[in-house]
């Protein structure tokens, strides 16, 4: 079943303006991933929270965990245009030596420059 | 760069044909996936190798065929696919648990397949 779904689908800012992204989730998890996707391409990750964890910074990323409310949110401070691209959570479970990401249907953020 | 290599990056094949996706890493990490991103839907996890055995197979029709010959090279092999399996294809893997891994899957490009 889906795990992560985000919210809003799209967003579109001017540059300079901040950008929240948020990632609800159904389970229990071990982490909760974020990652990024420019059109057609493949998934970079950009930062992993743990569940005993409730923020994280990572250069203009920010990052909250409520596991209470089984929740994440991404903040991009001050953004720039490269910044357009879809952003997806993705929730971590361990089977077998592997990590078994669910990703949810993404955040399509748009920076007009 | 991720260090994860999928090719063909493209790929267009009719409904009888039989074809063939190949990922590759030399990143020393020993699980690898296939996900299936098509438009409007989140990206499914198809199959899950951990050193070289499968470990996860989310009900996938059987014209999928996934192969893995070792830890450095996945296949999915494809035949009599349907045009609703026209989606990007994307080929991750993960390092060793422990051993400083973060966590994190490092996907390839992907392979954009059209079925006619």
């Amino acid at each position: 079943s889906q795990q992560g779904e985000e919210d809003p689908q799209a967003l579109s800012i001017q540059e300079g303006e901040n950008a929240t992204m948020n990632c609800s989730y159904k389970t229990s998890i071990n982490n909760l991933q974020w990652y990024r996707q420019n059109s057609g391409r493949g998934l970079v990750h950009l930062i992993l929270i743990r569940s005993n964890e409730r923020e994280k910074h990572s250069g203009r990323l920010r990052v909250t965990l409520d596991t209470s409310k089984k929740s994440s949110s991404l903040l991009i401070t001050a953004s720039r245009a490269a910044d357009t691209a879809s952003y997806f959570c993705a929730t971590e479970s361990l089977i077998q030596g592997a990590q078994k990401l669910v990703f949810g249907q993404g955040t399509r953020l748009t920076i007009n420059p | 760069e991720t260090g994860v290599t999928q090719t063909p990056r493209h790929l267009v094949m009719g409904m009888t044909n039989k074809k063939s996706l190949k990922c590759e890493q030399h990143l020393g990490h020993n699980a690898m996936y296939w996900y299936k991103q098509s438009a409007k839907k989140p990206l499914e996890l198809m199959f899950v190798y951990s050193l070289e055995e499968r470990v996860e197979n989310n009900s996938v029709p059987s014209r999928f065929s996934p192969e893995c010959p070792n830890s450095s090279h996945l296949f999915l092999h494809l035949h009599t696919l349907q045009p609703e399996d026209s989606a990007l294809y994307l080929c991750a893997s993960s390092p060793p648990q422990g051993q400083g891994n973060t966590g994190e899957l490092f996907f390839g490009e992907g392979s954009r397949l059209t079925v006619l």
